[in-house]
């Protein structure tokens, strides 16, 4: 079993949708959980960041930690032509000295 | 605006050369990474480093090696390039207490 699990997509939606990606994992010791968007030939950029278990919103952006299913989520609502992407997810065990593991990346394509 | 700076967008090498990545952060962070991207593998974590003249292999060091002289410099040599290591690279890094990587935007290397 792969550590950190994500569909590659594509995954198209019209304009407005509320869209969902998810990742699973299979290290019950992450506890760092994040998201990154990468536009096409650019590097990914850091969006989410949340740690353990929870919810945390910023702006149009909901990203979800359940960690007793091992499995996280980043909702974009109210999507746009301008979040057509790839997103990451990325999850680590701890600070400072570990590095992040990487899901494959899902990508998002918004239609006007 | 914190920065990575990757040393060049595209460069195309032929088999056999030494080939080097030059990878700059004006954000003073102690940790640095290198990865490569290729569809369908995701992001691969070549090497790391966590302060200067140190460095890790990540999972697949084979035919790289780094230099960090500097904090802010961490070059990725590529001994003998070849076809197989045509790839996107990208840098990244990381404050000794953080938990995110800012990346820089990636060098596309063809070898030919």
């Amino acid at each position: 079993q792969k550590e950190v699990e994500q569909d590659p997509g594509p995954l198209s939606v019209p304009e407005g949708a509320i869209v969902s990606l998810n990742c699973t994992y299979s290290n019950s010791a992450f506890q760092y959980f994040m998201w990154y968007r990468q536009y096409s030939r650019k590097g990914p950029e850091l969006l989410m960041y949340t740690y353990s278990s929870g919810n945390k919103e910023d702006g149009r952006f909901t990203a979800q930690v359940d960690k007793s299913s091992k499995y996280i989520s980043l909702f974009i609502r109210d999507s746009q032509p301008s979040d057509s992407a790839t997103y990451l997810c990325a999850m680590s065990s701890n600070s400072g000295y570990s590095t992040l593991t990487f899901g494959k990346g899902t990508m998002l394509l918004v239609s006007p | 605006d914190v920065k990575v700076t990757q040393s060049s967008r595209y460069l195309v090498k032929r088999t056999g050369e030494k080939v080097f990545l030059e990878c700059v952060q004006d954000m003073d962070h102690e940790n640095m990474f290198w990865y490569r991207q290729d569809p369908g593998l995701g992001l691969r974590l070549i090497y790391f480093s966590y302060d200067v003249k140190m460095k890790e292999k990540g999972d697949i060091p084979e035919g790289y090696s780094v230099s960090r002289e500097k904090k802010e410099r961490f070059s990725l040599i590529l001994e003998s390039a070849s076809t197989n290591q045509t790839s996107m690279y990208l840098c990244a890094s990381r404050s000794g207490q953080g938990h995110g990587y800012t990346f820089g935007s990636g060098t596309r290397l063809t070898v030919v």
